[in-house]
């Protein structure tokens, strides 16, 4: 089973701000926060990871509770190019065969 | 663009049938993952392999296998396939010797199986 729960799917108009919302309540202390997105059955693409503190790179800014227990991707300007599934997970590099388990993730329809 | 490459890109089978996929990994990684994606559903992971071992194996039946070649490429192969093995099949490559190892994944190889 995912270690995630995301919600099915979001709306968000064109040029706003996207806040994708993650739970993950059983995370371990060595375990990262990783985002990816797939769009229409092409492969999924790297967004971010995080373990602890908030991060920021060219696509988007990840904000961590401090308690860890839940995260959420920010995409500061939607396109309608963003519209896709996005995939939050948690994984550790000392988890037996680094399995990454993925769930169903958030289907974001981005709107002009 | 992530450097890792997937082939074929469509390939369709009969029931019984075997099949092979090949996954080329981006430049400086050691590790390969694999995952089959059902239509609607996020992938599921079917084994990883590192340094030409296999690491870890998800719930999945012998009749997949897999290999991982000295320059890091690696195969996939399903035996006897079933109906039900129709799926995208993504693989992923990373340096499992780095502290964070992100995954980064081909475009996938669409398997229809008849």
């Amino acid at each position: 089973d995912a270690k995630t729960t995301q919600p099915t799917s979001m709306d968000c108009a064109e040029g706003r701000a996207a806040n994708l919302p993650c739970n993950h309540s059983t995370i371990s202390g060595n375990e990262y926060v990783y985002w990816y997105r797939q769009i229409h059955s092409q492969g999924p693409q790297y967004i971010i990871h995080g373990l602890k503190n908030n991060e920021t790179n060219e696509m988007a800014s990840l904000i961590i509770t401090e308690d860890r227990k839940s995260s959420t991707l920010i995409l500061p300007h939607a396109t309608l190019r963003d519209t896709a599934v996005y995939y939050c997970i948690v994984r550790s590099r000392n988890t037996g065969g680094f399995k990454t388990i993925f769930g169903a993730g958030t289907r974001l329809f981005v709107k002009a | 663009e992530t450097g890792v490459t997937q082939s074929p890109t469509h390939l369709i089978k009969t029931r019984g049938q075997q099949v092979t996929l090949r996954c080329s990994s981006q430049s400086g990684h050691n590790t390969v993952s694999w995952y089959q994606q059902a239509l609607g559903q996020g992938p599921q992971f079917i084994f990883q392999y590192y340094r030409e071992e296999e690491n870890g194996r998800g719930n999945f039946p012998p009749r997949f296998s897999g290999l991982q070649f000295p320059n890091y490429s690696s195969e996939l192969n399903v035996n006897a396939l079933e109906l039900d093995d129709s799926a995208l099949y993504l693989c992923a490559s990373s340096n499992r010797d780095l502290v964070i190892d992100t995954q980064y994944f081909g475009p996938g190889t669409r398997l229809t199986v008849l």
